[in-house]
């Protein structure tokens, strides 16, 4: 089966500086995608980033970044230069090629970026 | 812009009331699912469907039914509401296809049941 896992509830960041949230998962499957989405207080999900389990390189949009240790299991989202308006839920989530199409997600960790 | 559109952002309902929560996208996607979301649980799959009159039960399939006649509209619904389905409600899309297709979400229903 699969499954996320989100350690860290909450976090706490000051502006400007960078954070990592974590994500571990657990797969069978040789081939699958690995997503980070934002939820601010509004409630739409925001999708963030995208890694592919075949991907070599470590995905990259803007301020963010996947930290991808493909032997450790873990997808890392990196936030750098954090702004008030980071603050929200991060979701990690994946898909497997067997999963017919939906994503498994992590319980997610709330961001709070501090002034 | 692509879009999915859930019918209403608040809902209260009473107890053991038929419920219909709708969704639309309008992005000719074949997969539609529906989530609930709850504070320290996540987002849990009730279910999905990957074409017109198909669905697929997700890991929390009780107390729901869905309905999808039309491509770009898929519908939850509760039979006889509880208390314990108070939550958000998230609809989602995506294309069939490859594991790399995101999920595009509507906006979510808050779902009250008193």
């Amino acid at each position: 089966a699969q499954k996320i896992t989100q350690t860290q509830p909450g976090m706490f960041v000051q502006e400007k500086e960078a954070v990592t949230l974590d994500c571990t998962y657990d797969t069978s499957d040789q081939s699958y995608g690995l997503f980070w989405y934002k939820q601010p207080s509004s409630g739409e999900m925001i999708f963030l980033i995208y890694q592919g389990s075949y991907d070599e390189q470590n995905a990259t949009e803007g301020r963010y970044s996947l930290n991808f240790q493909k032997a450790r299991k873990s997808a890392n989202l990196v936030i750098s230069a954090s702004q008030l308006g980071d603050s929200a839920m991060y979701f990690c989530a994946m898909r497997g090629r067997g999963s017919q199409g939906n994503l498994i997600f992590g319980k997610g960790t709330k961001l709070s970026v501090k002034p | 812009d692509v879009k999915v559109t859930q019918s209403s952002r608040y809902l209260v309902k009473r107890t053991g009331e038929k419920v219909f929560l709708e969704c639309v996208q309008d992005m000719d996607h074949e997969n539609m699912f529906w989530y609930r979301q709850d504070p320290g649980l996540g987002l849990r799959l009730i279910y999905f469907s990957y074409d017109v009159k198909m669905k697929e039960k997700g890991d929390i399939p009780e107390g729901y039914s869905v309905s999808r006649e039309k491509k770009e509209r898929f519908s939850l619904i509760l039979e006889s509401a509880s208390t314990n389905q108070t939550s958000m409600y998230l609809c989602a899309s995506s294309p069939l296809g490859a594991v790399g297709e995101k999920l595009f979400f509507g906006s979510g229903t808050q779902l009250s049941v008193l």
